[in-house]
């Protein structure tokens, strides 16, 4: 069965410096990545996705992620982190022979003055 | 991007009792909708796939009986509380596929309900 891990619960990064969220997932199959960010009380907001070509997708607000096969890792990153950036992220995978959507437990990001 | 209206955003409603979510998708036609449950902090776990026109899908442990899901057209599904209870109380989200090779889903704002 497909799966999505987020080592990390919480992500602390100083206002300015480079941020990394990771993402690592088990398919079968070809799979379709995912980030989404989410603020508190709120629906999900759609940051990026991987489906196929250059392994380096750039998003919404500066984000990006790379999708690394050999790793089968899908880490986002922001090369300058913003204290509007502090919120949840999601990670999630879906494989193109089923359409169910899997998340990953989340990142809180916060991001400090 | 597309648009998926999800109603009420909060609701409290007395134990026993039975609550509507609607998820609409505004400016496209969801042959494919999905219903989450979220709790405080924790990740969103998928109740039920929702396909137009024939029954939904529940994932293992979701009681079906419980948690009514109709997706009567191609831009709104429901889900239906029924006796609710204060284990009900949650957050819950739905989200809309736009065609079957779109890869992308699109996530309504999410209900907070409170069984009381």
């Amino acid at each position: 069965a497909q799966s999505v891990a987020q080592p990390e619960d919480q992500v602390n990064v100083a206002e300015g410096n480079p941020l990394t969220v990771k993402c690592t997932y088990s398919v079968s199959g070809n799979p379709y990545l995912f980030w989404y960010v989410q603020y508190p009380n709120r629906g999900l907001q759609f940051l990026l996705k991987y489906i196929t070509g250059d392994n380096l997708v750039k998003g919404s607000y500066g984000f990006e992620a790379e999708f690394n096969k050999s790793q089968t890792s899908f880490h986002l990153k922001k090369p300058s982190a913003l204290v509007s950036d502090s919120a949840l992220y999601f990670c999630a995978v879906r494989v193109n022979r089923d359409d169910k959507i899997i998340f990953g437990k989340g990142t809180r990001l916060h991001i400090l003055p | 991007g597309a648009v998926v209206s999800q109603h009420p955003s909060r609701v409290i409603c007395k134990s026993g009792t039975s609550v509507k979510i609607e998820c609409r998708s505004l400016d496209f036609q969801a042959t494919t909708m999905f219903w989450y449950r979220q709790f405080p902090k924790q990740s969103l776990m998928l109740m039920a796939t929702s396909n137009e026109g024939s029954k939904a899908t529940y994932e293992q442990g979701v009681e079906k009986d419980k948690f009514l899901i109709n997706h009567a057209s191609l831009t709104l599904s429901t889900l239906t509380v029924t006796s609710a209870h204060p284990e009900d109380s949650s957050f819950y989200i739905c989200s809309a596929l736009r065609g079957r090779m779109n890869t992308e889903a699109f996530f309504g704002q999410g209900t907070r309900l409170t069984v009381v």
